[in-house]
């Protein structure tokens, strides 16, 4: 399955909502969508699990939807620490691939 | 607290093999699915490998299934990925990663450090 994540960057100011989009090539169920935060030379940090379940300590600014093969994340109001890469990944059929990215750039 | 802490990366020359680790510590090991998520520099996650808690079950990128081996020993609390036939686009930093599930995958939601593994002559 590949994943198209868009966009490729998203450039924002502090308290603007961000949203970013993770497509697949098929159709998976919701239970195996998840969502990765990366800073700048930091591990991956899981932030959303089946597609909308947020991981333990993640804020409720951070929110998952999606079905079907259309995911969403969305940061409901932007702070200076979101800034960093955004990965999706699937675990339906393995190999269990991530997306490209998306970079969000907070201004 | 769960800790994850790999060893075994460095300088290999193409063709050669290393040995990744991870050592596990603070959550049951055996319950859970492990896996090895890399990063070329400058790039984004690339999926490597899992295993599943029993070490019965295992799952391999095309990239490099036939040449990489993973491997879990419960009784030390650690995971292995064999590295063989190594390849200059094998050069990343290889992070090992706990799975919330036991059997089949659902979120990686502890990472180590990660361990830098370099190919070149």
């Amino acid at each position: 399955i590949v994943l198209t994540q868009s966009p490729d960057t998203l450039s924002l100011s502090p308290g603007e909502r961000a949203t970013l989009s993770c497509r697949a090539s098929q159709i998976l169920s919701s239970t195996y969508l998840a969502w990765y935060q990366q800073r700048p030379g930091q591990a991956p940090r899981l932030l959303i699990y089946a597609a909308s379940s947020r991981a333990t300590g993640i804020p409720d600014r951070f929110s998952g939807s999606g079905s079907g093969a259309d995911f969403t994340l969305t940061i409901s109001r932007l702070e200076p620490e979101d800034s960093a890469v955004y990965y999706c990944q699937q675990h339906a059929t393995s190999p269990f691939t991530f997306g490209p990215g998306t970079k969000v750039h907070i201004k | 607290e769960v800790q994850l802490l790999e060893s075994g990366g460095g300088l290999v020359q193409p063709g050669g093999s290393l040995r990744l680790s991870c050592a596990a510590s603070g959550f049951t090991f055996s319950s859970h699915v492990m896996t090895w998520v890399r990063q070329a520099p400058g790039k984004g996650l690339e999926y490597v490998s899992g295993i599943s808690g029993s070490g019965g079950d295992t799952y391999y990128a095309g990239s490099v299934k036939g040449r990489f081996t993973i491997s879990r020993d419960n009784s030390k609390n650690t995971l292995y990925l064999q590295m063989n036939s190594l390849r200059a686009d094998d050069t990343a930093v290889y992070y090992c990663a706990k799975d919330q599930a036991t059997a089949w995958p659902y979120g990686l939601d502890v990472w180590g450090q990660g361990t830098t593994v370099t190919v070149s002559s």
